[in-house]
């Protein structure tokens, strides 16, 4: 059974820092997703990774991933209060339809 | 954004009684997602839909039912709701099983 973990589960952070949050997983999967949510809202795509070596940049957020290794990161930089929010990962079961979620990082960057 | 909507939004309920929230859908996707949120799990995959009567269960599917009768609806029934179904309902879509679109969510409680 496919299982997603996130690290750490809470960040706290200086404006103009970098950090990266960590995506593992345990099964091979192609196709791997991060999504963010603000405090009592619904969820919001981030980027959307479909092979091995995929790499996405939105602004300060980059993401990337390596099906090899079972890893996906979500790079942070010069973090604005903006970003404040709860990012997931979700990783989609090979061959399957099913999408699991990690718990999520719930960021919060100090002014 | 995907036309998702959720009903109710909001709902209070005894234990022991039926619930069923509806999510409808105007984007003509395939494929249909029921979530449960709760602090410290992050979203867990309770049902899943990849076409009209095509449903397979989740991570958490004890104690729910779902139906798909059309495409653009996707029911999820609590046959006799528990305190330990408090919780935020999330409902998504996808066109493929690619990017999900999420629905507002549903505030649940079981008193």
């Amino acid at each position: 059974e496919l299982k997603v973990e996130q690290n750490p589960l809470f960040l706290s952070m200086q404006e103009g820092k970098n950090y990266t949050i960590y995506c593992n997983y345990s099964t091979t999967s192609d196709r791997l997703y991060w999504y963010r949510q603000d405090p009592g809202k619904s969820l919001e795509s981030l980027f959307v990774l479909l092979s091995n070596g995929a790499v996405k940049q939105e602004g300060r957020l980059m993401a990337s991933l390596d099906t090899k290794a079972r890893l996906s990161t979500l790079h942070i930089t010069a973090a604005v209060h903006d970003l404040s929010a709860t990012y997931f990962c979700a990783v989609e079961v090979n061959r399957d339809d099913k999408i699991i979620f990690g718990k999520g990082t719930r960021l919060h960057i100090l002014p | 954004d995907a036309g998702i909507t959720q009903s109710p939004r909001h709902k209070v309920t005894e234990t022991g009684t039926p619930v069923t929230l509806r999510c409808h859908q105007t984007e003509n996707h395939r494929y249909m997602y029921w979530y449960r949120q709760d602090p410290g799990h992050g979203l867990r995959l309770i049902h899943y839909s990849y076409g009209v009567k095509d449903t397979d269960k989740g991570e958490v599917s004890d104690g729910y039912s779902v139906s798909r009768s059309k495409t653009e609806d996707f029911l999820l029934t609590l046959e006799s709701a528990t305190s330990s179904q408090t919780s935020v309902y999330f409902c998504a879509t996808s066109p493929l099983t690619y990017e999900q679109y999420f629905g507002p969510g549903t505030r649940l409680t079981v008193t």
